[in-house]
């Protein structure tokens, strides 16, 4: 597609609850990034991915988070029995490919988790 | 390692004045530098990068940018702000020696245009 696309672009789950963001990168793009931004902060990194391979999961804040791409493309984060501190913004990103950040890196708009 | 400061919280401008966000970095190598933009409800979008080349980098929206290595600064400049420019503002930084493969982000700097 033209863009990163996410869904849903809003979650409200009940504490304990487990929940599954979708990213859909652009075609083509190898690298994908997950982030969390909590309000009034910048994005933190969770995890990365090159294809499939997830390359780097230094992020992720507990083993409750779990991320996968199994085809390389599409991407899912998942995260088991919610807590509160969960609540924040998701960000998916995608670029080219390792060394051609030159392009940039493209940014979907986010799903904002609410865990009550 | 690898770290961005955005030393403002805030940034208050008047329509038709000079705006600069600040941004400073630190790497063990080379920097990639980028700047992103986030509107409410938005995710982050591409202003600018430096990646090699010229200091002075142009980008949307008639943001420019200015590398400036003996300080380590990436500070974001226009020369005449417009209130839709009001938004939240990103620094970003990539150690390309570092062999990180991580965008590592600042805290952001909510830019506010007054009319």
């Amino acid at each position: 597609g033209a863009g990163v696309s996410q869904s849903p672009r809003y979650k409200v789950a009940k504490r304990g609850q487990d929940v599954a963001l979708r990213c859909d990168p652009i075609s083509g793009h190898v690298s994908l990034f997950w982030y969390q931004q909590a309000l009034g902060q910048g994005p933190e990194f969770l995890t990365y991915f090159q294809n499939e391979a997830q390359l780097d999961k230094s992020g992720l804040p507990s083993d409750r988070f779990f991320a996968e791409r199994p085809e390389g493309s599409v991407s899912t984060l998942k995260i088991q029995r919610t807590q509160q501190e969960d609540s924040a913004v998701y960000l998916c990103a995608s670029s080219f490919k390792f060394g051609r950040e030159s392009l940039g890196y493209t940014f979907g708009s986010g799903t904002r988790l609410t865990v009550v | 390692a690898q770290s961005v400061a955005q030393p403002e919280d805030q940034v208050n401008v008047a329509e038709g004045n000079p705006l600069t966000v600040k941004c400073t970095y630190s790497v063990s190598g080379n920097p990639y530098l980028f700047w992103y933009v986030q509107y409410p409800n938005r995710g982050l979008q591409f202003l600018l990068k430096y990646i090699t080349g010229d200091n002075l980098v142009k980008g949307s929206y008639g943001f420019e940018a200015e590398f400036n290595k003996s300080q380590t600064s990436f500070h974001l400049k226009k020369p005449s702000a417009l209130v839709s420019d009001s938004a939240l503002y990103f620094c970003a930084v990539r150690d390309i020696s570092g062999g990180s493969y991580i965008p590592t982000f600042g805290r952001g700097t909510s830019l506010i245009v007054h009319p």
